[in-house]
């Protein structure tokens, strides 16, 4: 069976760094296109970053040079290392696998970040 | 970046009734366009890719349309477990982006 297990949420203060971690199992993640999706308190579902089974990295507007997505095949899971946080990032950070293409088919249970002094 | 724009933004209905979610892209997006639902307290389920694609194990009453810049979802004989938010995603361009969601209530 396809699962993902989200790490790494905390209270941090802004300004600080974090780094989630998504381990996947039942399938490769180098294989795969792979999101994180962020979901605020009291909004809808965001689109934040990708790493394509090439390698190649795309983030949203709203985190572009503060966050980077990444893996490491040999564990199988995937990173996303967030910097410079802000209040706004606050929200419930998701992972999740694209397969046959681009939809996201399976989803992670979510971790929680909170950026607040 | 492509904005989707849903409608409605709430949507209050009775078991059995027929409901149909519109997503409106800013620009086309051919027939990249996915639905999820989300319930309270889960994490999001595809429901539809490829806008009319069903994805796996999904009820045969979930069921999608469109392409270019306009899409649906529509549930058919809407059950009690379907009170949910559901939200279209578009995978044409970076940044893919979502909709802002539908939340649907039932009576």
């Amino acid at each position: 069976d396809v699962q993902l297990v989200e790490s790494g949420g905390v209270l941090i203060q802004p300004g600080g760094s974090l780094r989630l971690s998504c381990a996947a199992s039942g399938f490769n993640v180098s294989s795969n296109y792979m999101s994180w999706v962020r979901q605020a308190p009291g909004k809808g579902l965001e689109w934040v970053s990708v790493m394509y089974s090439g390698g190649s990295t795309y983030y949203a507007d709203s985190v572009k040079g503060r966050f980077t997505i990444s893996r490491d095949n040999s564990k199988n899971t995937l990173y996303l290392q967030m910097n410079s946080l802000r209040a706004e990032d606050t929200a419930v950070y998701y992972c999740a696998r694209g397969s046959g293409g681009y939809s996201l088919d399976s989803w992670g249970q979510g971790t929680l970040v909170t950026v607040s002094s | 970046e492509i904005v989707l724009t849903q409608s409605p933004d709430f949507q209050s209905v009775t078991p059995k009734e027929k409901v149909t979610i519109t997503c409106r892209a800013s620009q086309s997006i051919g027939s990249n366009l996915h639905w999820y639902q989300r319930k309270p307290d889960q994490s999001p389920k595809l429901l539809i890719k490829y806008a009319s694609q069903s994805f796996s194990g999904v009820p045969s009453r979930f069921s999608g349309s469109g392409s270019g810049t306009d899409f649906t979802l529509t549930i058919n004989s809407l059950e009690a477990e379907d009170a949910a938010t559901y939200y279209c995603h578009q995978s044409s361009s970076l940044p893919h982006t979502f909709g802002q969601g539908t939340k649907l209530e039932i009576k």
